[in-house]
């Protein structure tokens, strides 16, 4: 367990639907960053959000939107989905909130979305 | 704009034999680079950090300025490296800038 958490762990919807992922970072972290990884493109950064704000931004759609809330948890919204959008959604985390050291990134296990 | 480029979309080694995973940067700072691994499509585990300077695995990889290159390299292959490797790029290793990935490059190792 890398002390990141990310629910579901699977997720089959139909395209137009509306999603939510939610990633719980490790224990004390500041750091949450997006990833989507599909076979054809790769791992795409896609935002991250630094102790409740948004810090940088990737290739993340419109459609596409980001929170991180108080307890430092986020959820990643996706709408309108596509087939296309059938990917796996990885979020990683980092800094250390104790010592403010950038310490290096740990991944969750990913939210595995089957759009049909 | 930081771009990784891992040349080899797969890497076939027999087992016992040295393994070289190239990675090539372009970026003007000074980043921090990574290496992770991937076993089917699992989670990213972190391998190596250029500036701990640490072997995992038996892997090391050596962060070349001149080349601006961060390979990864094991001198005996063993069965169980077989997984896809990530190399990554963070602009400000004081900050904790978003990780930028390559394509990856799956090794496969036979007996």
């Amino acid at each position: 367990d890398s002390g990141v958490t990310q629910t579901p762990k699977h997720l089959i919807t139909a395209t137009g639907q509306r999603v939510t992922l939610r990633c719980s970072p490790r224990s004390g972290d500041l750091s949450v960053y997006w990833y989507q990884q599909s076979l054809d493109q790769g791992l795409q950064f896609l935002i991250h959000y630094y102790n409740g704000e948004e810090r940088a931004k990737g290739n993340i759609l419109e459609r596409f939107s980001a929170q991180q809330f108080p307890d430092l948890h986020s959820e990643l919204n996706l709408s309108s989905l596509e087939l296309g959008d059938s990917a796996l959604y990885f979020c990683a985390s980092s800094v250390d909130s104790r010592t403010g050291d950038h310490y290096g990134y740990t991944f969750g296990s990913g939210t595995r979305l089957t759009v049909v | 704009a930081q771009r990784v480029t891992q040349p080899e979309k797969l890497l076939s080694v027999f087992k016992g034999a040295p393994v070289e995973l190239k990675c090539n940067y372009s970026y003007s700072g000074s980043p921090e680079l990574f290496w992770y691994v991937q076993y089917s499509r699992q989670r990213l585990q972190l391998l190596l950090r250029h500036i701990s300077r640490e072997s995992i695995k038996g892997f090391t990889a050596d962060l070349n300025k001149g080349e601006t290159s961060f390979h990864l390299k094991k001198p005996f292959a063993q069965e169980e490296d077989s997984a896809m490797y990530y190399c990554a790029l963070s602009e400000d290793r004081e900050a904790g800038t978003a990780l930028i990935f390559g394509k990856g490059t799956t090794l496969s190792v036979s007996s």
